[in-house]
């Protein structure tokens, strides 16, 4: 059961143009979300994070949306730069529910080209 | 201030060995995570420790196992390897749950080769 998805598994960007990526969940419980950014071989990079009390979190170039309604998230990254190529995953926690525990989805690939 | 360091980078083990990975969190986290990401899968939660205190368990068989230590650094244990845990296993660190955030910060892995 995939409760945290991305269906789009790559995205292609070119740069200083705007980057969207897309992540909807099943879970109404969660009520945390986060956005990594990941290179081959390791370890994620925690870019930006939204509470379900927020629909809108900015930091930089970062926006997270979130629509609880329709249980989905996105991340905007404006203007998109070469070095934002990587693997993105979204990921969501119940925090009141099950603690810590972060549920990840299987991952977009940005490609900006310049 | 240091991040969340792992070690070793790699280790080579053969099935039905034991391999143990061990974690540092970063200053003033008392939450550790771990996280396996094999091959074409995602990320999937394994373990969280707080206060030396298992808090929640993945879907894992029980051969997975680990502590946590009173300077809140963290071993995982793999017991009776399998082919199929050849893997990244990363861990992540954070500030106890309560205080207000819940970002959790990763380090680099360790990458686990079963032969």
């Amino acid at each position: 059961d995939q409760q945290v998805k991305q269906n789009s598994p790559s995205l292609s960007v070119q740069e200083g143009r705007i980057s969207i990526l897309n992540c909807d969940y099943t879970n109404s419980m969660f009520d945390y979300f986060l956005w990594y950014k990941k290179y081959p071989a390791e370890g994620p990079t925690f870019l930006i994070s939204i509470s379900s009390i927020k629909d809108k979190n900015e930091d930089g170039r970062f926006t997270v949306f979130l629509n609880k309604s329709a249980k989905h998230l996105s991340l905007h990254i404006v203007p998109s730069q070469p070095g934002d190529s990587a693997v993105y995953f979204c990921a969501a926690s119940a925090v009141y529910n099950q603690g810590g525990k972060l549920i990840f989805g299987q991952g977009t690939e940005l490609s900006v080209k310049p | 201030e240091a991040g969340v360091t792992q070690s070793p980078t790699h280790l080579i083990k053969t099935r039905g060995q034991q391999a143990t990975l061990r974690c540092s969190p970063i200053s003033g986290h008392t939450s550790v995570y771990w996280y396996q990401q094999a091959l074409g899968l995602g990320l999937q939660f394994l373990l969280w420790y707080d206060e030396g205190e298992e808090r929640n368990r993945g879907n894992f068989p029980p051969r997975f196992s680990g502590r946590q230590f009173p300077n809140y650094s963290s071993e995982l244990n793999v017991n009776a390897l399998e082919l199929e845990d050849s893997a990244l296993y990363l861990c992540a660190s954070s500030l106890r749950q309560g205080q207000g955030s819940y970002e959790q910060y990763f380090g680099p892995g360790t990458r686990l080769t079963v032969t």
